[in-house]
């Protein structure tokens, strides 16, 4: 089966603080790609990243970066220096690819954080 | 280049109404999906349409439809609306089928009461 854990509920830090998200996977599927969505407010879901199973590649976006590890299937974000703008919910999801082409994502539970001035 | 429409924003239904829900992708984007957010169940994925036709459909029940034009706008219909049913109903859209680069509207919230 597969399915996407963010064991962290809920995160509250202090402006200035790095801050790591975790997202732990399970597929049995060799090709697939993992997602970090970004959810404010607003409701709506803002792309921050994919990554593909074969690119192991860690990323780095500014004060964002992003640490794949297909061993313990895990894909983590880590936010440095957070600012009170990064409060928001984080959803990490799988894309799973059917035989017909179609694609569906299967989100974790996601991860609320939040930024204290 | 306009982002993913979704109307309305709000909506507010009394049980066992139906309520049709609209989704208008980026312009060129052939594929639309549907999720359900409840605080309960997270995120959930109800159907992708691609091309007129309903390539994948998750595990909701028959009251829960949908549709996609020849423009790619989508709607969604719920019939016999249920409590349960209140939920943050959102609208993906991408390039083509398969495509892994969902891009999210603001959502519709409907409130079933």
């Amino acid at each position: 089966a597969q399915k996407v854990t963010q064991a962290q509920t809920e995160i509250s830090v202090v402006e200035k603080e790095d801050v790591t998200l975790d997202c732990v996977y399970e597929t049995r599927d060799t090709t697939y790609y993992l997602f970090w969505y970004k959810q404010p407010p607003s409701g709506e879901l803002v792309f921050l990243i994919r990554r593909n199973s074969f690119d192991e590649q860690n990323e780095i976006s500014g004060r964002y970066s992003w640490n794949f590890q297909k061993s313990t299937s895990s894909f983590n974000f880590t936010i440095t220096a957070s600012q009170v703008v990064d409060s928001a919910v984080y959803f990490c999801a799988l894309s799973l690819v059917t035989q017909g082409g179609s694609e569906k994502l299967v989100f974790g539970k996601g991860t609320k954080l939040t930024v204290n001035p | 280049k306009a982002g993913v429409t979704q109307t309305p924003r709000y909506l507010i239904k009394t049980r066992g109404q139906q309520v049709t829900l609209s989704c208008s992708p980026i312009s060129g984007h052939r594929s639309v999906s549907w999720y359900q957010q409840t605080p309960g169940q997270g995120l959930q994925f109800l159907f992708e349409y691609f091309s007129e036709t309903q390539r994948n459909k998750g595990n909701f029940p028959g009251r829960f439809s949908g549709r996609q034009f020849s423009n790619s706008r989508s709607e969604m219909n719920v019939s016999t609306l249920e409590l349960g049913d209140s939920a943050l109903y959102l609208c993906a859209s991408s390039l083509r089928a398969g495509n892994t680069e969902a891009f999210f509207g603001q959502g519709t919230r409907l409130t079933v009461v």
